[in-house]
């Protein structure tokens, strides 16, 4: 079954801080990973896409892994601000249709303090 | 800043009534979907479209329909809304290159 799992669930930092959140899928056959970031009642909006070639990819404070091996991926967010309190998503794609069909994990909602 | 619009962002009505959720893109996406979201919970695909006059349903069962008469627009309705519809309605078109999803910012339904 494909699935999408993230831990923690949720994780609390002061601000300045880095901090980690990790993803791991059972996807398959694996397209692309994108990391999503969900303000409470807004979209998602996205933080970075890759492909099973790329290793890592940033989008300033916010770095992504991928391990298409282990089917592991990480976020870590740098010198975290008071507006990086959010959901952050994590989505798996396939390669079985035109579609590509996604596959959402729940989030970790991370919450910084000052 | 992706161009995907909803309307109306908040909507509380009565059982029993009749409403649709709008979505519109102005990025010439072909590819566009709608997504139901609970609190602190992942999204559930409810219904995509591949373009004009192609509409498919996702894989949660819903009791929505859908329709695509125009590349840009992609509404949500509801026949009857009942409690259990409440929820978060999100609507996202796909790039056909860089395969990038944009979401619109959502409509809170509370069915009361």
């Amino acid at each position: 079954k494909n699935q999408v799992e993230q831990s923690p669930q949720s994780l609390i930092i002061l601000e300045g801080k880095n901090c980690t959140l990790q993803c791991n899928y059972t996807v398959s056959p694996f397209s692309n990973l994108r990391w999503y970031k969900q303000d409470t009642g807004r979209g998602p909006v996205s933080l970075t896409i890759m492909t099973f070639s790329e290793n890592t990819k940033s989008n300033g404070r916010y770095t992504a892994t991928l391990d298409a091996d282990t089917k592991q991926s990480s976020l870590h967010i740098t010198a975290s601000q008071l507006s990086d309190s959010a959901s952050y998503i994590c989505v798996v794609s396939d390669r079985g249709s035109t579609l590509g069909r996604l596959y959402f994990g729940r989030g970790t909602q991370l919450t910084v303090w000052p | 800043e992706a161009d995907i619009y909803q309307t109306p962002r908040y909507l509380v009505i009565g059982t029993g009534k009749k409403i649709t959720l709008e979505c519109s893109q102005t990025m010439g996406h072909d590819k566009m979907y709608w997504y139901q979201q609970d609190p602190g919970m992942e999204l559930h695909l409810i219904h995509y479209s591949y373009g004009v006059n192609s509409t498919e349903k996702g894989d949660l069962s819903s009791e929505s329909t859908v329709s695509r008469i125009r590349t840009e627009h992609f509404p949500l309705t509801l026949e009857s809304a009942r409690p259990s519809h409440t929820s978060q309605y999100l609507c996202a078109s796909i790039t056909g290159s860089s395969h990038e999803q944009y979401f619109g910012p959502g409509t809170r339904l509370t069915v009361t």
